[in-house]
């Protein structure tokens, strides 16, 4: 059964600070990896979407790598901004169409 | 191009009684997913319906049904609610190869 652990639970940082969340899983087959963005008591948003056979993805100010065989992924954050203010849950798909997520990382960053 | 609409958004039922939450897929999607996300946890798959029938699903109780409909749309419905059924209803769409989710805003549901 896959499980994935992000950490650090929750984390607060002054604006412009880069940051790095962690997600790990226990099933290194997997077939992609996706980070969703979460405001509270919203719906999950999209941010990065890495295959299996990628080592990273980037869009804009976000990185996400993936070390399969280690079971890692990271999501790196550069020159943070108080609207980076939200849940980050990190979700792997292990081929069978279902994602399995980790608990999130809550993120607050100060002006 | 619409994303995942989810209908109601919010919604308070007593103990026993039964729910439908609502899900309209995104623009292209033929596969759909429901999630249950309690306070504070990660969303939990309750079960994906792929072409009008259920593919998979996860360790939920036979209370907790759906339906999938011939445009792609679908329903969650849950029996006999418990106080414990409270949570944000997640509905996701994909295509069946699964590259890729895109979620809805959620449903509200409080059981009291």
């Amino acid at each position: 059964k896959q499980e994935v652990t992000q950490i650090p639970a929750a984390l607060s940082v002054p604006e412009g600070e880069n940051l790095v969340l962690n997600c790990s899983f226990t099933d290194s087959a997997i077939y992609n990896l996706q980070w969703f963005r979460q405001d509270p008591g919203k719906g999950l948003t999209s941010l990065l979407l890495i295959q299996s056979s990628q080592r990273e993805q980037t869009s804009g100010r976000l990185n996400a790598s993936l070390d399969k065989s280690s079971g890692r992924s990271t999501l790196y954050i550069a020159a943070s901004q108080p609207g980076d203010s939200a849940t980050y849950l990190c979700a792997v798909n292990s081929g069978y169409s279902t994602l399995t997520f980790g608990k999130g990382t809550m993120l607050l960053v100060s002006p | 191009d619409a994303g995942v609409t989810q209908s109601p958004t919010h919604l308070i039922k007593t103990r026993g009684q039964q729910v439908t939450l609502r899900c309209s897929p995104k623009s292209g999607h033929d596969t759909v997913s429901w999630y249950q996300q309690a306070l504070g946890q990660g969303p939990q798959f309750i079960f994906q319906y792929y072409e009008e029938e259920e593919r998979q699903r996860g360790n939920f109780p036979d209370r907790f049904s759906g339906h999938q409909f011939p445009n792609y749309s679908s329903e969650l419905n849950v029996n006999a609610l418990l106080l414990g059924d409270s949570a944000l209803y997640l509905c996701a769409s994909s295509l069946i190869q699964g590259n890729g989710y895109t979620f809805g805003s959620g449903t509200r549901l409080t059981v009291v």
